[in-house]
């Protein structure tokens, strides 16, 4: 079946770092999702990206859409400690469902 | 509005016994969707529902049975629960699909024993 990769699996950054999610797919996916679950909590979504090399910024996050559109990437310029939790992309194949990736969780040391 | 809702928020089960997960959503949804979540793991897609009275298998269906005999409700349930269930499950919604944001539920920690 359809396989969304995420990596890092983890990621330690001092507050004011920077920090980036990176997902990949095998086969091309018809549009990508991105959901931040904070400790305790449950999914909430940040974005969906459709178009092939799209970019979308939400303040201080920086969303990309591969030309091939079979990877993306989160960026976070300038980490507050606001920002920890787990970062999960969600890949959509066949326009029912997404196959979501493992996740990166997120530290931020103050 | 509630959003999306679960119902219990926490469980422990022996193994063996059966419990039935209710997701309950107030926003007039189309599609609902069964999730478990396992550590380092991500989401994993038991059953989903693309309206009331249909239903249809994830990835990961084996050992849960689902119904949508209302379309404001969705429930999972476990004939025979074995430890290898014990997980976090969470339940979205969303208007259509394909591409629009999945609304989560505040999930439901189920331990088999």
């Amino acid at each position: 079946g359809q396989q969304v990769m995420q990596i890092p699996q983890y990621q330690h950054v001092q507050e004011g770092e920077d920090f980036t999610t990176y997902c990949n797919s095998s086969t091309t996916l018809s549009n990508i999702q991105w959901y931040k679950q904070r400790p305790g909590g449950h999914p909430v979504f940040l974005i969906q990206l459709v178009k092939s090399g799209e970019v979308k910024k939400q303040k201080r996050l920086t969303f990309q859409f591969g030309e091939a559109k079979k990877n993306s990437s989160l960026h976070i310029t300038a980490t507050q400690t606001t920002d920890v939790g787990t970062y999960f992309c969600a890949g959509g194949f066949d326009g029912q469902n997404f196959v979501f990736g493992p996740g990166t969780r997120l530290s931020v040391l103050p | 509005n509630a959003g999306v809702t679960q119902t219990p928020k926490f469980r422990v089960l022996k193994t063996g016994q059966s419990m039935t997960l209710l997701c309950a959503q107030d926003m007039n949804h189309e599609y609902m969707y069964w999730y478990r979540q396992d550590p380092g793991m991500g989401l994993r897609l038991i059953h989903y529902s693309v309206g009331e009275g249909t239903t249809a298998k994830g990835e990961v269906p084996d050992g849960y049975n689902v119904s949508r005999l209302k379309k404001q409700n969705f429930l999972l349930g476990l004939e025979s629960a074995a430890p290898s269930q014990t997980s976090v499950y969470f339940c979205a919604s969303t208007p259509f699909t394909g591409g629009n944001e999945q609304f989560f539920g505040p999930g439901t920690r189920l331990t088999v024993l």
